[in-house]
């Protein structure tokens, strides 16, 4: 089966610009979640969904930051507009309710450089 | 407040010896699961090992082990013959009622390095 799919891997912007980040969950899985790593605040939570809906949005750092589940296939994060501090490993995950430990599968990761 | 605390920046181990990942976690919820997460310098983050509040033994998975002392609220991984392809970060993580039962709260890492 396939894994949690990201794209772009990589992206470098300019300030100023909007960024779209995308993940297609695990076939089956009803949460999806964004994280995002960086070097000083090591992996947080952005904002989850389960079956799509938006369960907690409070890690989104401010109102540049959306995020969106139109279809249990399809997410996206989106900064608009981008600021360096945003640079960051942004990371998609899937999970099923009901799997024994509920682990994460995490997808490999968009690195966003924003110059 | 911190849930998850991972007091080793670093750590350094002998290939073929065994290796003590300390973490520490912080709930009021009886019912919980402890995680451990590998991240080689690829990127990707790979699941380990699992350990529910309420399992009577100790998980293992492999060379990985947990040592799980619910009384200490303690969640040590252990990897024994190590190898140099366990050079890597390591992430402890929980998930609880308080967290949303779902989402997983990381712990800073611990970045493990094995030598020949």
């Amino acid at each position: 089966d396939a894994g949690v799919i990201q794209s772009p891997r990589h992206e470098v912007t300019e300030m100023g610009q909007e960024v779209t980040l995308r993940c297609k969950p695990i076939s089956g899985h009803d949460y999806l979640f964004w994280y995002r790593q960086t070097m000083m605040r090591g992996l947080e939570l952005l904002i989850y969904f389960n079956n799509n809906v938006p369960i907690d949005d409070s890690g989104m750092p401010e109102d540049r930051f959306s995020a969106k589940m139109p279809n249990a296939s399809f997410s996206t994060l989106k900064i608009q507009p981008s600021e360096p501090r945003d640079s960051a490993v942004y990371f998609c995950a899937s999970s099923l309710r009901g799997d024994r430990t509920g682990e994460l599968f995490f997808g490999e990761g968009s690195r966003l450089t924003v110059l | 407040a911190q849930k998850i605390t991972q007091t080793q920046p670093g750590m350094f181990v002998q290939e073929k010896e065994a290796v003590t990942l300390d973490c520490t976690y912080d709930t009021s919820d009886p019912s919980y699961g402890l995680f451990w997460y590998k991240q080689p310098s690829s990127g990707e983050m790979i699941f380990l090992i699992y350990q529910g509040s309420y399992d009577q033994q100790n998980a293992t998975e492999g060379r990985y082990s947990l040592n799980f002392q619910k009384a200490r609220k303690s969640a040590n991984l252990v990897i024994s013959a190590s190898q140099l392809g366990d050079s890597a970060m390591y992430f402890c993580a929980m998930r609880d009622l308080n967290t949303g039962f779902q989402k997983l709260v990381f712990g800073t890492g611990t970045r493990l390095l094995v030598s020949p």
